[in-house]
This record gives C-alpha cells, structure tokens and sequence, in this order.
C-alpha cells in the first residue's frame, strides 16, 4: 500500500543552521504531496504542497522538490529560527484520491 | 476563516469508561476526520466520513465508534476506554480529496489519558 517515511525522529539544531528532513513514498502514478507543521498546543497546517515531478513548494522559507525519480519530497530551510521548532509531517494523497497518508512526523528543536 | 473546535480539550478517564470526543466544523466541508497522534507513530486515521449519517472505518478503528449526526458534527466514542488509547486525537475536515488542494483542515488537539 501507500505510505510515507521519514527517517529523522527528531532533529535538534542552533539558529541560523541550515535543516533537511528526509521524506522518500511509494505510491502508484503522481501523488500529491504535502508538508504540514505542528506548533506546541496546535494543530497540524499545511505548510504548502506540490502535485507533479519536479514541482517546488515553499513557504515561510521551507522548500522542497518533488522527485518522482528518488520518489522523495525532502523539507529544507537555509537558516532556521527559535519559532521553527514544531512537528512536521510529510504526506500523501494518493491518484486515487483516497485517504491521505502521514509520515511518522519529525519533531525539530531549534535553540537559540 | 476555516474552523475545526473540538471538545473537551483535556479529558482524563477511568479504565472501562465510556468517552465521547465531539467535534464542530464551520468550513463547510462534507468530509471529516479522526486521527490518533502517538509520538513515533505520527498520525493515524481511526474513522472518517464523507456524509452525515454514514461513517467509514480508518487504519486502526478497533476499539473507537464514530457518530456524524450531522454535516458540522462528528464525534469519536470510546465505549470501554483502556490504557492504550491514552493519546492526542485531532479531528480534520476537508473537500473532497479529488478536489483542486486535498488539504485538511485541523482542529487543535483532545488529549485523553486514562487511568
């Protein structure tokens, strides 16, 4: 079936380094795929998505590339910030349109 | 602006209790959402619907009922609450998912413990 990994549990990093979190799916066809992030006491939003190969999403200075080749959606920011410190989950919905599938969620730290 | 409430936000329960999270949602959406968030486990869907009256059974529903009385209304029930379902449940809403963005809109979190 579908599903999503990410293979960082938790990533701890000081203000102004640079973050990768990994995210690599199996689905059939062209999924589309998400980043939501999580605050303290909230819930998850989205933070943007891409539908096609090769398509970057982005926002609030997160980005990643759709890769249909490495089938992996890998979040990136050049230089992160106290504020950034949340969960955040890759995810998917398949072409058939069914149910969306989550990750395992990656908590960040960011100190300052 | 799109609303997802959930209520209560905090519960705690006795082991073999009976729970009832509720939730409201005013986006106007036909299908809603329950999810268990378990740290290392990231979120799981336990029960969804896409019309009132009707409800569909998630990856892991064993052991949790659902009632959608209503398009705005969905409630997760819990009839004899054990340890293990200790956790934060978060109920979503959305369009359909072959619709233009598939994104779900969240509420902000029950957290259950039961004793």
């Amino acid at each position: 079936g579908d599903s999503v990994t990410q293979t960082e549990g938790q990533v701890a990093l000081s203000e102004e380094d640079f973050l990768t979190i990994h995210c690599n799916y199996s689905a059939s066809g062209y999924p589309t795929l998400f980043w939501y992030v999580q605050y303290p006491g909230e819930g998850p939003q989205l933070l943007f998505r891409a539908s096609r190969d090769k398509e970057k999403g982005s926002s609030r200075g997160f980005e990643a590339t759709y890769d249909k080749g490495t089938t992996s959606f890998h979040l990136r920011k050049a230089s992160v910030q106290e504020s950034d410190s949340a969960v955040y989950y890759c995810a998917l919905r398949p072409s058939s349109f069914s149910k969306l599938v989550f990750g395992q969620g990656t908590s960040l730290s960011v100190v300052p | 602006e799109a609303a997802v409430t959930q209520s209560p936000r905090s519960k705690v329960a006795v082991t073999g209790g009976k729970v009832t999270l509720s939730c409201h949602q005013t986006n106007n959406h036909d299908y809603m959402y329950w999810y268990r968030q378990d740290t290392g486990h990231g979120l799981r869907l336990i029960h969804y619907s896409y019309v009132a009256d009707s409800t569909e059974k998630g990856d892991i529903p064993d052991g949790y009922k659902a009632s959608r009385p209503s398009q705005e209304n969905f409630s997760l029930i819990l009839e004899l609450a054990s340890l293990s379902q200790t956790a934060v449940y978060f109920c979503a809403s959305s369009e359909p998912l072959g619709g233009n963005t598939g994104q779900l809109y969240f509420g902000e979190g029950s957290k259950l413990t039961v004793l």
